[in-house]
Formats: C-alpha cells, sequence, structure tokens
C-alpha cells in the first residue's frame, strides 16, 4: 500500500523567504500527484497536479517537482508572503492501487510571519 | 459557479442515530470520493465512485455507506453512528476521463457524535 509522508509537520518562516515543502511516497508506481492548500476551518484547494510522465509544473509563485525513483516530490513557493500561511498537503495516486484510491500525507503547516 | 456542496456543514448527533450527509458538484464529473480527516492521521478516503452505480471502497469503509444513483449526487450514510466517527468529512469530485484528474473539494461537514 503506498504510504505518503510529509516532513516536517510544521515550518515557520520570514516573509520574503522561499518555502520548501517535502512529500514523500514508499512506492514509485506513481501515476499523478496532487498538490492541496488547506485554510483553517475550510475544504482543499488543489494547486498542482504532475502526472507520471511529467517532471515538474508551474503556477505563478509556485513550482512543483517529481521524482519517481526517489520517491519524492517538492513544492517550492516562491517569496512567501503572510497569505501563503495555510497547511499545504500532497495525495499520489499510484498504477498499483485500485484506480480510485488517493493516498494523501499529513500535511505541512505553515506560518509566515511579517 | 463550478462547486462541490456539502449538508450539513455542522452535525451534532447521538450514538446509533442514523444519518445522511450529502454531496453535490455541478461539474458533471464522473469521479466523486468521501474522506475523513483527523487530527495527526490527515486525510483518509472512505468510499469513492468512478461513475453512476459505481462505488468502492476507500481505505476505511467501515460504518459507513453510499450510493450513487445520479452523476451529480453522492450521499455519505452512517447508519449507526458511534463516537469514533466524530470527524471532518469532506466530498471531493473529478473528471478522471479527460485527463485532468484535479480534484475539487466540498467545504467539509464537522460530525459530533455523542
Amino acid at each position: 500500500k503506498q504510504e505518503v509522508t510529509q516532513i516536517p509537520a510544521a515550518l515557520s518562516v520570514p516573509e520574503g523567504e522561499n518555502l520548501v515543502l517535502n512529500c514523500s511516497f514508499t512506492d514509485s508506481a506513481i501515476y499523478n500527484l496532487q498538490w492541496f492548500r488547506q485554510d483553517p476551518g475550510k475544504g482543499l484547494t488543489s494547486l498542482l497536479l504532475i502526472q507520471s510522465s511529467q517532471r515538474e509544473q508551474t503556477s505563478g509563485r509556485l513550482n512543483a517537482s517529481l521524482d519517481k525513483s526517489s520517491g519524492r516530490s517538492t513544492l517550492y513557493i516562491a517569496a512567501s508572503q503572510p497569505g501563503d500561511s495555510a497547511t499545504y498537503l500532497c495525495a499520489a495516486k499510484t498504477t498499483t492501487d485500485s484506480w480510485g484510491k488517493l493516498q494523501f500525507g499529513a500535511g505541512t503547516q505553515v506560518v509566515v510571519t511579517p | 459557479e463550478a462547486q462541490v456542496t456539502q449538508n450539513p456543514r455542522y452535525l451534532i448527533t447521538v450514538t446509533g442515530k442514523k444519518l445522511t450527509v450529502t454531496c453535490s458538484q455541478n461539474m458533471n464529473h464522473e469521479y466523486m470520493s468521501w474522506y475523513r480527516q483527523d487530527p495527526g492521521l490527515g486525510l483518509r478516503q472512505i468510499y469513492y465512485s468512478m461513475n453512476v452505480e459505481v462505488t468502492d471502497k476507500g481505505d476505511v469503509p467501515e460504518g459507513y455507506k453510499v450510493s450513487r444513483k445520479e452523476k451529480r449526487n453522492f450521499p455519505l450514510i452512517l447508519e449507526s453512528p458511534s463516537p469514533n466517527q466524530t470527524s471532518l468529512y469532506f466530498c471531493a469530485s473529478s473528471a478522471w476521463s479527460l485527463g485532468d484528474e484535479t480534484q475539487y473539494f466540498g467545504p467539509g461537514t464537522r460530525l459530533l457524535v455523542l
């Protein structure tokens, strides 16, 4: 069974610093990997989705990379802002698992201080 | 506006009293899924549906039922709720057949079982 880990569980950075968030997975047979943002008391918002054939995806200040051989995905947020404070989760869909299954990491809680 | 809606948003009930949490999406998505989110455990998948009348178990299906009679609706049924089902529940949908499997989440339903 695919296991997804996000370390650290919490992170605090000063405004303007680049954020690097890590997501590790045990089964390299990834179909796709998705990054989400969750604000307190709210649902999840999809940030980026990387297909298995892609190495990275970019949207504005966000860049996500996927390295299947090492079992890692990294989300980079450039020039962080207080509005980036949230919990970030990654989720993996694996080709060796049932098609509809998705495995989530527990998330990294980010605080960006002014 | 494209969205996933859930009702109710908050619910307090007692052990054994059957309840249904509704989920509806207006994006004509084939895929829908239910998750529960608990502190320290992240999101865990309960059930998912690839299309009308096609449902399958996720990682934590015990104590839950689902049905998919219409494409837009995917209700979650707790026949005899117990206190260990106290949690934050999310419904999600995506259009898997078009190659874009970005998941769209509802706002969540917070359930307390006494």
